[in-house]
């Protein structure tokens, strides 16, 4: 199994500004995913970040809007940019193993509450 | 787009009651279904992950079987207690994509 730690775990941020969260997780993990949850919807996937090299996004997400990092196999960071009241969610990052992504369990952190004004 | 859905969306149930949830979701291509439940505050907690059709898991008083033909999943709780007072969620996995779709929950509350 695989712990997973989040920073920082809630957060109040005035439009317009950017917040970087981190994502540590206590194992090596193949892939790394962040999600995000809007008020009343489902955990929805924003990208994946991959080792050393740019992340690959969903429809309708951006690298400009959410740069991601990932220099290894245990950490990773989402930034939320340029951030606007829609914004406002609940931001989880997840990990899984390495012997099949598809059926291992996908271990998560306990989110990042972030609120825009 | 992968549509999952989970019904009812919420469920008030007395201590000792026993009940159980839906998960729908598109029967094509289908190659994984987990299972999580989320307390509030806390990380999602991996439940069951379930792969083939007619698969039963069980996990304590929890447990799920799955549909792979008609496309559902049912999760199962027996002798709720209110330490099970959470959000249960399922999510999907098709086609090669290693990605989970999530379905928007089952909001459960066992009171005494």
């Amino acid at each position: 199994s695989a712990v997973i730690s989040q920073k920082p775990s809630r957060d109040i941020c005035q439009r317009g500004t950017s917040l970087t969260i981190q994502c540590q997780v206590d194992s090596q993990v193949t892939m790394m995913f962040w999600y995000r949850q809007q008020p009343g919807q489902s955990l929805t996937l924003i990208a994946t970040a991959n080792q050393g090299s740019e992340a690959t996004y969903e429809s309708g997400f951006v690298i400009d809007k959410f740069p991601i990092s990932r220099p290894n196999l245990t950490f990773s960071t989402l930034t939320v940019s340029n951030m606007s009241p829609e914004d406002s969610s609940i931001y989880l990052c997840s990990g899984t193993g390495y012997s099949n992504p598809d059926t291992d369990t996908q271990y998560f952190g306990p989110g990042t509450r972030l609120t825009v004004l | 787009i992968l549509n999952v859905e989970q019904s009812p969306q919420s469920l008030h149930v007395q201590e000792g009651d026993s009940t159980n949830f839906t998960c729908s979701f598109p029967s094509s291509n289908f190659y994984a279904l987990h299972w999580y439940r989320w307390e509030t505050a806390k990380s999602p907690e991996a439940l069951f992950v379930m792969t083939l059709n007619g698969d039963e898991k069980k996990k304590g008083r929890i447990s799920a079987t799955l549909n792979t033909k008609e496309g559902y999943s049912y999760l199962y709780i027996k002798g709720s207690q209110p330490e099970d007072s959470a959000t249960y969620l399922c999510a999907c996995i098709t086609g090669t994509a290693s990605k989970l779709t999530f379905g928007t929950g089952t909001r459960l509350q066992v009171t005494l």
